[in-house]
């Protein structure tokens, strides 16, 4: 079974730009987030998509939005970039959303390889 | 929220030494996953392990939820093993699917 996968791999953009990336989940996996690595901030939560609603949000401003589709794709935007969005963008995906109490194998999530993303 | 906390933070071995990995979590959890960062930035995943014991090949893990942390073994180290470890929490109540990472333990095996 083909893991996640992620477009483009590397990208580079100038400030004030916007930018797209996109993430296709694992076969069957219904559950995509996205999470921001950066060395001063470590790994955090951007938000996750279940059945194409937004199920989660972390603590990002409004410039970071994203979607999901029918297939379970997703895709994230940056709008107006800044120096500070350089980073490596992470996309998860897992066979179930979560939902409340509920915890177990189904909620392990598997990540892709990474968009890097460098704003100058 | 939740605060994930893995020490050492740096860790530097002999290839053929065994070492362990810490990881605190402050508030109950109902997933716990390990994953190994490689130089190009792919998370791997190592374990799922929100309790119990788990072994494969030379590394395996322990998590005692009741007292909110987990361990990751690495036995017989490889070269191949350096790179950064990170544990990731996802909270029982709320939160969705959201894991909570740890700020990790760079690894690094020396011939």
């Amino acid at each position: 079974k083909a893991g996640v996968t992620q477009t483009p791999r590397y990208l580079i953009k100038t400030r004030g730009q916007q930018v797209t990336l996109s993430c296709s989940p694992i076969s069957g996996h219904r559950s995509v987030s996205w999470y921001q690595q950066t060395p001063g901030q470590g790994l955090q939560f951007l938000f996750e998509y279940f059945s194409e609603t937004q199920r989660n949000k972390g603590n990002f401003p409004g410039r970071f939005s994203g979607r999901q589709f029918s297939n379970s794709r997703s895709e994230m935007n940056v709008s107006t970039l800044e120096l500070g969005d350089s980073a490596l963008y992470l996309c998860a995906s897992s066979l179930v959303g979560g939902l409340g109490r509920e915890g177990g194998p189904f909620h392990e999530q598997f990540f892709g390889p990474g968009t890097r993303l460098t704003v100058l | 929220g939740i605060q994930v906390e893995q020490s050492p933070p740096d860790l530097i071995l002999q290839e053929g030494a065994n070492s362990t990995l810490r990881c605190n979590f402050s508030d109950s959890v109902n997933n716990l996953q390990w994953f190994h960062q490689n130089p190009w930035g792919q998370l791997i995943n190592l374990f799922y392990i929100p309790s119990g014991t788990k072994q494969n090949g030379r590394l395996s893990a322990t998590t005692v939820a009741t007292e909110r942390y987990s361990l990751l073994y690495i036995s017989s180290s490889q070269t191949t093993d350096s790179g950064v470890y990170f544990c990731a929490v996802r909270i029982l109540t709320g939160g969705g699917n959201k894991l909570t990472f740890g700020t990790g333990t760079q690894l690094k095996v020396e011939l």
